[in-house]
């Protein structure tokens, strides 16, 4: 059973840039959302998608933008990079059933915005 | 508000020491999460606290939710170097994790 799967794992990009990257959610999961973490950091939330509905928006411009698939996969785009956004892309997914929700995190997408 | 603090941000322990983490909210916590971070990978999900004073035991881990759910800890007995990473709480907040800073683990054989 695979888990949480993300690409690419690492990109380089140049400053005002465009980036799309991509996560498909461990099997049976159909809720998948993305936390940005900068370096020295912990995960903060961008967004949730579920039932291919953005559900919950954090605090992030209008620059990054999702999209979630009838296979429940997902993309997260970014327009416009600026240097501050160097960083590692979580990709979360799990069941919605309440609270307490056990999530599982892919392994990331490494963003180098140069 | 929904902020979780985590204390301190960085211990260095000789192999076989033990290790504590806090992690501490101004607000009422519904649960709280735990999850470790080696170097260079991503968060791993170690284990929820839901009820008031819950005590979870996990090999030498142990997770503790305090009385009035307004804070948990994280204690490591006898750390070897494979405890080495990033330890963080996480709190849920409507449909998202609020994470805290984590606390750095580093281990001297």
């Amino acid at each position: 059973d695979a888990g949480v799967t993300q690409s690419p794992t690492h990109l380089i990009k140049t400053r005002g840039q465009q980036v799309t990257l991509r996560c498909s959610p461990k099997s049976g999961h159909d809720t998948v959302s993305w936390y940005q973490q900068a370096l020295g950091q912990g995960p903060q939330f961008i967004f949730q998608y579920y039932e291919e509905e953005e559900r919950q928006r954090g605090n992030f411009p209008d620059r990054f933008s999702g999209h979630q698939f009838p296979n429940y996969s997902s993309e997260l785009n970014v327009n416009a990079l600026l240097l501050g956004d160097s960083a590692l892309y979580l990709c979360a997914s799990n069941v919605i059933q309440g609270t307490g929700n056990t999530i599982y995190f892919g392994e990331g997408s490494w963003l180098t915005v140069v | 508000g929904q902020q979780v603090m985590q204390i301190p941000q960085y211990q260095h322990v000789q192999e076989g020491e033990d290790f504590t983490t806090y992690c501490n909210s101004s607000t009422t916590l519904s649960n709280i999460q735990w999850y470790k971070q080696r170097p260079g990978g991503h968060p791993v999900f170690l284990i929820q606290l839901v009820k008031s004073g819950e005590v979870k035991k996990q090999k030498r881990l142990t997770f503790q939710f305090g009385e009035a759910k307004k804070n948990s800890s994280l204690h490591i007995t006898a750390t070897q170097t494979t405890d080495v990473g990033t330890y963080f709480c996480a709190r849920e907040y409507g449909n998202k994790l609020v994470f805290g800073a984590g606390t750095i683990l580093r281990v001297k054989s």
